[in-house]
């Protein structure tokens, strides 16, 4: 499967642009990026997903570099409910319905 | 928010005594997933089903059964719950289990295995 690697862990200042990093340097041409995130033991919460172009909605943008080895996910104005580990997800399981694999992800903490 | 719910919310069970975790939505969706997670861990999937009365395995299933007879209802059962066990479980849903469809997941589960 193709591996992600994140940081483990991140801080960022209310207010502030969080921009949590993504290696997937053996995505293949036709995967998709996801990231979700959960927040305090709660079921994890899609956020956004992409294939090659950047992407926008409410939540969040998505920056994915050209090669589409790497992305990032930017929460322009963090606040303190967006603390929370973050998965960035790259590979699907197409022989387990297209089953989640979740790694460890980065737990992000917003401060005051 | 996606209408999935779980029962029970929270179990203490001792060793090997059966156990059944349900998952019920309200949306529909075809695949349904049981996924467990660990401390320090992200979800692993058990089971996952693709239609009613149609299961498979997924990464960690030892130990796990599944059943789907209606749409809108996935039984996890432990036949017979050890420690290792002990686990926060998810189900999620999704509706076409397409690559670029997103996943729904409940509150989760916390087994406790005594």
């Amino acid at each position: 499967d193709a591996k992600t690697t994140q940081p483990p862990s991140m801080d960022c200042a209310e207010g502030r642009a969080a921009n949590l990093p993504c290696n997937h340097s053996t995505i293949s041409g036709n995967e998709y990026v996801y990231w979700y995130r959960q927040i305090h033991s709660q079921g994890p919460q899609y956020i956004i997903h992409g294939l090659k172009n950047n992407e926008t909605n409410e939540m969040a943008s998505l920056i994915i570099t050209e090669d589409r080895k790497s992305s990032t996910l930017i929460l322009p104005h963090a606040t303190l409910r967006d603390t929370a580990v973050y998965y960035c997800i790259v590979r699907v399981g197409r022989n387990s319905g297209y089953a989640l694999n979740f790694g460890k992800g980065t737990s992000l903490l917003v401060t005051p | 928010d996606a209408g999935i719910t779980q029962s029970p919310r929270h179990k203490v069970t001792e060793t090997g005594t059966p156990v059944t975790l349900r998952c019920h939505q309200t949306e529909n969706h075809r695949y349904m997933y049981w996924y467990r997670q660990d401390p320090g861990h992200g979800l692993r999937l058990i089971h996952y089903s693709y239609g009613v009365k149609d299961t498979d395995k997924g990464e960690v299933s030892d130990g796990y059964s599944v059943s789907r007879s209606k749409t809108e209802d996935f039984l996890l059962t432990l036949e017979s719950a050890t420690s290792s066990q002990t686990s926060v479980y998810f189900c999620a849903i999704s509706n076409e289990g397409l690559a670029r469809n997103e996943q729904f997941f409940g509150p989760g589960t916390r087994l406790t295995v005594l």
